[in-house]
């Protein structure tokens, strides 16, 4: 069964204007979660992970997620996109009571930056 | 440190032909992993090591084998290549063994381009 969902495959968004990604779980659990993201023919880079504490974290390049327990998600949020953040940006879970081996990744959310 | 490298950078397969994907860091990470990645669904983990001499399965291991006989390498088999294998294929790597792998950063190579014809 999916673990992660991103609702939205695609997203365009205008540079300078704000850029909110969503990213649900189904876990008994809470969780740890991550968002990566992956520019054009690259591998993946970390932006930002939660494991517990405050739920409003803040990770690198200007992006900041919110871990929701009642909403079983984890937004990505940037308040102003450039051009650089066009990308593919996917949600990761660590199933910490399962094998700790096993991460599972969401399908991605494809992100255009219009000038 | 040239971190995480994968070999070949592409390559395309006949069904039925057998080839390693290759994997090495140089930054003394205990846990590696593979994954593949397909259009709508995003990665998934073939299989993973919490250091040398260990592995185990993750969503997706049929068809492919792994050994890890030194921290550095973690070689990808595929036995008898099929068209479903056709992906992109990552290896990642992060401190942390048994204690949880979890707690670090993945850092990922810059991915195989595998088609099987």
């Amino acid at each position: 069964a999916q673990s992660v969902t991103q609702p939205d495959i695609h997203i365009t968004v205008s540079e300078g204007a704000s850029l909110e990604l969503r990213c649900n779980y189904s876990y008994g659990a809470t969780p740890y979660l991550f968002w990566y993201v992956q520019s054009p023919g690259q591998g993946l880079q970390l932006l930002l992970k939660y494991f517990s504490g405050d739920t409003l974290v803040q990770g690198i390049k200007g992006f900041e997620a919110e871990f929701k327990r009642s909403q079983s998600s984890f937004n990505l949020r940037k308040p102003s996109v450039h051009w650089s953040d066009a990308a593919e940006y996917f949600c990761a879970v660590a199933r910490t009571t399962d094998s700790w081996g096993k991460f599972q990744f969401g399908a991605g959310t494809q992100v255009v930056v219009t000038p | 440190n040239a971190g995480v490298t994968q070999t070949p950078k592409f390559q395309v397969l006949k069904t039925g032909q057998s080839m390693t994907l290759q994997c090495a860091q140089d930054m003394n990470h205990e846990y590696m992993s593979w994954y593949r990645q397909d259009p709508g669904m995003g990665l998934r983990l073939i299989h993973y090591s919490v250091g040398a001499g260990i592995t185990d399965q993750g969503e997706v291991p049929n068809g492919y084998n792994v050994s890890r006989s030194t921290t550095e390498d973690f070689p990808l088999r595929l036995l008898s290549a099929a068209p479903s294998q056709t992906s992109v294929y990552f290896c990642a790597s992060s401190h942390g063994g048994l204690a949880g792998a979890w707690y670090n950063e993945q850092f990922f190579g810059p991915g195989t381009r595998l088609t099987v014809l």
